[in-house]
């Protein structure tokens, strides 16, 4: 079974572009959660969302949007990238509800703002 | 403000020998914790979770414990691979996710 993916693998951008990254969760799974992991710390939660509406939102600032697509895919957006925004960028999948415990993470997306 | 905490940035074990990773966290409404092990250019793979109805569950060769009365947590490896050698992040299970930074095992043949 095909497992959480992610593309692209790696991002290099520079300062004030703007930047998708997609994810496309296991299949039969409805709720997409994206996550930042900066160089030494844990996974930092963003945005979450369930049956194509947003359940959660992290401490992030307005340049950081994200949607779920009807077959339950995910885009994340970053506009006017500062070199701060340079991390790895997880998406999760869960089968169940918003509040399913367990998590299943994709392989990330590197990206590197200079 | 960090909510759940991983003090030892790394940890060194000899194969064969016991690792025990440590977790405390701050919110006694936290009743769910999850273990994820991360390997380089991978995401982060579940490992085994505990709720706060118990204070141990054991899986082969991990084992987690829970004190609520001193908001900690650990994980036991026994016996230790090579293998096992990755980040260690200790997580709430209440939605989202609240990780701590990781602690990376290393384990020596």
């Amino acid at each position: 079974d095909a497992g959480v993916t992610q593309s692209p693998t790696h991002l290099i951008k520079t300062r004030g572009q703007q930047v998708t990254l997609r994810c496309s969760p296991i299949s039969g799974h409805k709720s997409v959660s994206w996550y930042q992991q900066v160089l030494g710390q844990g996974p930092q939660f963003i945005f979450q969302y369930y049956e194509k509406e947003e359940r959660g939102r992290g401490n992030f600032p307005d340049r950081f949007s994200a949607r779920q697509f009807p077959n339950y895919s995910s885009e994340l957006n970053v506009n006017a990238l500062l070199l701060g925004d340079s991390a790895l960028y997880l998406c999760a999948s869960n089968p169940g509800g918003p509040s399913y415990n367990e998590q299943f993470f994709g392989p990330g997306t590197r990206l590197t703002v200079l | 403000d960090q909510q759940v905490k991983q003090n030892s940035p790394s940890l060194s074990v000899q194969e064969g020998r016991i690792s025990i990773l440590n977790c405390d966290y701050t919110n006694s409404m936290f009743d769910y914790f999850l273990w994820y092990k991360k390997y380089p250019a991978e995401g982060p793979t579940f490992l085994i979770s505990i709720s706060s109805i118990k204070d141990k569950n054991e899986d082969g060769r991990f084992t987690v414990f829970l004190n609520k009365s001193a908001k900690h947590l650990s994980l036991h490896i026994v016996p230790s691979q090579p293998g096992d050698s990755a980040v260690y992040f200790c997580a709430t299970g209440n939605t989202p996710l609240v990780f701590g930074k990781g602690t990376r095992l290393s384990v020596i043949a």
